[in-house]
This record gives C-alpha cells, sequence and structure tokens, in this order.
C-alpha cells in the first residue's frame, strides 16, 4: 500500500460546482497535512495546510478524519482558474518534519 | 521576487553526459531538497540537507549526487544521465520550525536526455 494515495481524476466538472478531492495515508502515526496546487509544468504551491479541527479558505474548506486516515479538499463554486493537480501531502511521523510525502495527485478541469 | 531560483530551466543532455543544475535562496531556509518529478507521478525525495547535514533516500540511485557549499546554495549532478533520468527536477527549501513545515519550491530544472 503506498504512503499517500489519490484519484488521479480527471474530474471534470462545470464552472460554480462543488467538488471534493480525498486523500488516505496509511501511517496512522503520521503528523502534518497539506494540499498543494500544480499547475501544468509548473511547480508545487502551498494551498493549505489541514488542521485536526478542520479549516477553510474563502472556497477551500479542507478537513482531517484521523480514525478513517484521509484528508479531504472542498471547492465550492468552481472557477476556470481552478484546473490544476491537487497534491495531497503528509508528514508521516513525529520528528519526521524534513520528510514530506507526496500524493500522485489528483486533475481538476473547470469546465465552461 | 523569486525567492528559490533554479537554473537551467530546461537542460538537454547525451546519454552519459554529466549534468548539474543549480539551486538558489533567498530565504534562509535552513533545510534544502531535491524532488524528482516525472510525468504525472508524485514529486519523489531524492536527498536534502538539514543545515550541513546530508540525508540520502535509501532508494536514490548513486547516479544522483548532490553539494552544499553555503546556506543559499545546492547544486544536483547527474554523473551518467540515462533515458529513465529525464523528468522535472524540483528543488524546495523549508525553515524547519515547531510548526508545520511548508515547502517552498523552485521553478523546477526540466531534463531531457538524449
Amino acid at each position: 500500500r503506498k504512503e499517500v494515495e489519490q484519484d488521479p481524476g480527471p474530474f471534470n466538472v462545470p464552472e460554480g460546482a462543488t467538488v471534493a478531492f480525498n486523500c488516505t495515508y496509511s501511517n496512522s502515526a503520521s503528523q502534518s497535512f497539506f494540499w498543494y496546487r500544480q499547475d501544468c509544468r509548473k511547480e508545487p504551491k502551498l494551498l493549505m495546510s489541514v488542521y485536526s479541527s478542520g479549516n477553510e479558505d474563502g472556497r477551500f474548506t479542507a478537513q482531517l478524519n484521523r480514525a478513517s486516515q484521509y484528508i479531504s479538499l472542498l471547492i465550492r463554486d468552481s472557477k476556470l482558474s481552478d484546473s490544476a493537480t491537487y497534491l495531497c501531502v503528509v508528514i508521516p511521523f513525529t520528528g519526521g518534519g524534513n520528510k514530506l510525502t507526496f500524493g500522485t495527485g489528483t486533475q481538476l478541469k473547470v469546465e465552461l | 521576487d523569486a525567492m528559490v531560483i533554479q537554473n537551467p530551466r530546461y537542460q538537454v543532455t547525451q546519454f552519459g553526459k554529466p549534468v548539474t543544475l543549480s539551486c538558489s535562496q533567498t530565504l534562509n531556509h535552513n533545510v534544502m531538497y531535491w524532488y524528482q518529478q516525472k510525468s504525472s507521478q508524485a514529486p519523489k525525495l531524492l536527498f536534502h540537507y538539514y543545515d550541513k547535514d546530508f540525508n540520502n533516500e535509501a532508494d536514490t540511485p548513486d547516479n544522483f549526487q548532490s553539494r552544499r557549499p553555503n546556506t543559499s546554495f545546492c547544486f544536483l549532478d547527474i554523473r551518467s544521465p540515462g533515458l529513465g533520468d529525464a523528468a522535472m527536477y524540483l528543488c524546495a527549501t523549508s525553515r524547519i520550525s515547531s510548526g508545520a513545515n511548508v515547502l517552498t519550491f523552485g521553478a523546477g530544472s526540466r531534463l531531457t536526455v538524449l
């Protein structure tokens, strides 16, 4: 089983739709979680950290479910500019602050 | 404004011809990373420096070496590139703190092996 797993998609949604991605992780001791966004042929950029209590940033909501070992990203009112690959990132263990593990990413295509 | 700068952005080399990719940062971050990313795959950590301490991933081939002469610069040397080494090479930095460890990436160096 991979340390971090994501549905690769693509998710094709109309503009204005709500879309959600999940990411599962294998190590129950994992401590920190993030969502990064990567545009085609560009570098990944931090979208948001994922906190235990869940967090929201505008149209984006991230949640953590430790019992089931997954994190989720919800995008409301999708924009064309949201089209990108969304990478789930996990720090797999306490003290492993140097070792971020990436998922393969979920591709989102927002269409007119 | 770029805080993590990679050069060159595009590198074409011949099979077996050594290549050096460079990364510089103006953030004064203590950790620098090299990731390899192939098409439709996750970035794969090759190694990282925590200050001067070098940390190699167990599955990083010996063909890949790295140097960090000072805080600001880090180099990736590919001694004998093979066709399978064609990829985007991403440099990233972070400052380890008590909080979450956030990476800042450079724009990447795309390597083509002929």
